[in-house]
């Protein structure tokens, strides 16, 4: 597959743990927050996203939360499985204009069977 | 319903030539936007293009075009390429390109400068 990253820090976990995967985002504009999960060889997906009306935002077996305060984000994977293994982009944009949305540098989620 | 589609998968070229990329939307998108992914730079935006229009620009050099079909099918074009441009280009479609809507990614044309 290809490599989307040779020096991403690395998160391992052991399957059946749960994850959390850190993100600092830069924009205080930004007020639409995005993560997304690239495989080896395909590009990225869209797994979940907040506004920033919001703290927390639930999905299936993950959950966003944000705090605005600190220009932070986090994506928690609960119950993570070897095919939760990827890179995981966080992302910012700005819901008032048209698409532009700038990317985080990414993290490798590693699971350990 | 089909997803994102980019042609060629893979291209190696030599520096000083030029290369036409493509990408196919999902059915019924109609805004396109093309990403480079490297190793140091991680994603980055390069431009955005809606009915035939370009209507946003990321910092890239004028060296990076593109274009956009009626069929919202667009291309995007490098003349005169450096060793910098290896990269995997990624393109992405949405319905209209608002700024909260979920953009959906194709596999991505890996080019390799030589």
């Amino acid at each position: 597959g290809e490599s989307v990253g040779l020096h991403l820090p690395t998160l391992s976990v052991q399957e059946g743990d749960n994850s959390i995967i850190n993100c600092a985002y830069s924009n205080s504009a930004s007020d639409y927050f995005i993560w997304y999960k690239q495989e080896s060889g395909k590009g990225p997906q869209f797994i979940i996203d907040i506004r920033s009306n919001m703290d927390k935002r639930q999905g299936q077996r993950v959950t966003v939360l944000l705090n605005k305060t600190v220009k932070h984000l986090s994506l928690q994977i609960a119950a993570t499985q070897p095919g939760d293994s990827a890179v995981y982009f966080c992302a910012e944009g700005y819901s008032g204009g048209y698409q532009k949305v700038t990317f985080g540098t990414g993290t490798k989620l590693q699971v350990i069977p | 319903k089909a997803g994102v589609t980019q042609t060629p998968r893979y291209l190696i070229k030599t520096r000083g030539q030029q290369v036409t990329l493509s990408c196919s939307p999902i059915s019924g998108h109609r805004s396109v936007s093309w990403y480079q992914q490297t190793p140091g730079q991680g994603l980055q935006f390069l431009f955005e293009y809606f009915s035939e229009t370009q209507r946003n620009k990321g910092n890239f050099p004028g060296r990076f075009s593109g274009r956009q079909f009626s069929n919202s099918r667009s291309e995007m074009n490098v003349s005169t390429l450096e060793l910098g441009d290896s990269a995997l280009y990624l393109c992405a479609s949405s319905l209209v390109g608002a700024g909260r809507e979920t953009q959906y990614f194709g596999p991505g044309t890996r080019l390799l400068v030589l």
